[in-house]
């Protein structure tokens, strides 16, 4: 079972930031925080991933709270090919398989 | 470079029928993985290579479902005697891997299996 709760959908302007929020209270300290999104009939793709410290890289930032029980991935300028689903993973990445449990994410509409 | 990719983009079969998918994952890739992808849903996880280390096959939904990989190459998934509840796209993923970490997965365009 997934161990995230996002909200199933969300709208943004185009230009202005999107703030997707993510909640995994149950994250244990080996696990990661990963997000992945799905543009429409294609492959899920990787943003970006954080432990506990914030996370910035030329697609997106990662906001992880203090107690690591919530985090928010921040797009600055959404464009409308930002248009997706965006799915908040947490993973451990020792020992085992690590396949990646996905939720059902949430669909983001960025509108003209 | 190339990515991950996966054959045949499309396939149609009849209920009954076996099919073979086909992946061939980034070169240099240790890890590869197999998720399926109904209608409107989130992917379930099927199954897992790692190198020469056992593979995770917790995630097939029966014993129809299986699959290979021939050293850190090409992987197929086999699905024998196609039920409709099999029409899904089926996602390939690869990824590096290295000792105690391990890094983004790739994934392919996925082939979209429907059975009539």
């Amino acid at each position: 079972d997934a161990k995230t709760t996002q909200p199933p959908s969300m709208d943004c302007a185009e230009g202005r930031a999107a703030n997707l929020p993510c909640n995994h209270s149950t994250i244990s300290g080996n696990e990661y925080v990963y997000w992945y999104r799905q543009i429409h009939s294609q492959g899920p793709q990787y943003i970006i991933h954080g432990l506990k410290n914030n996370e910035t890289n030329e697609m997106a930032s990662l906001i992880i709270t203090e107690d690591r029980k919530s985090s928010t991935l921040i797009l600055p300028h959404a464009t409308l090919r930002d248009t997706a689903v965006y799915y908040c993973i947490v993973r451990t990445t020792q020992g085992g398989s690590e396949k990646l449990v996905f939720g059902k994410g949430t669909k983001l509409t960025v509108n003209p | 470079g190339a990515g991950v990719s996966q054959s045949p983009s499309n396939k149609v079969t009849e209920k009954g029928k076996d099919v073979e998918l086909r992946c061939d994952p980034i070169s240099g890739h240790t890890a590869l993985y197999w998720y399926r992808q109904r209608l409107g849903q989130g992917l379930e996880f099927l199954i897992y290579f790692q190198g020469n280390s056992a593979p995770d096959k917790s995630g097939l939904p029966s014993d129809r479902f299986s699959a290979e990989r021939t050293g850190e190459s090409v992987s197929t998934l086999t699905i024998q005697r196609t039920q409709q509840e099999d029409s899904a796209v089926y996602l390939c993923a690869s990824s590096l891997r290295s000792g105690a970490n391990s890094y983004e997965q790739y994934f392919g365009p996925g082939t979209r299996l429907t059975v009539t």
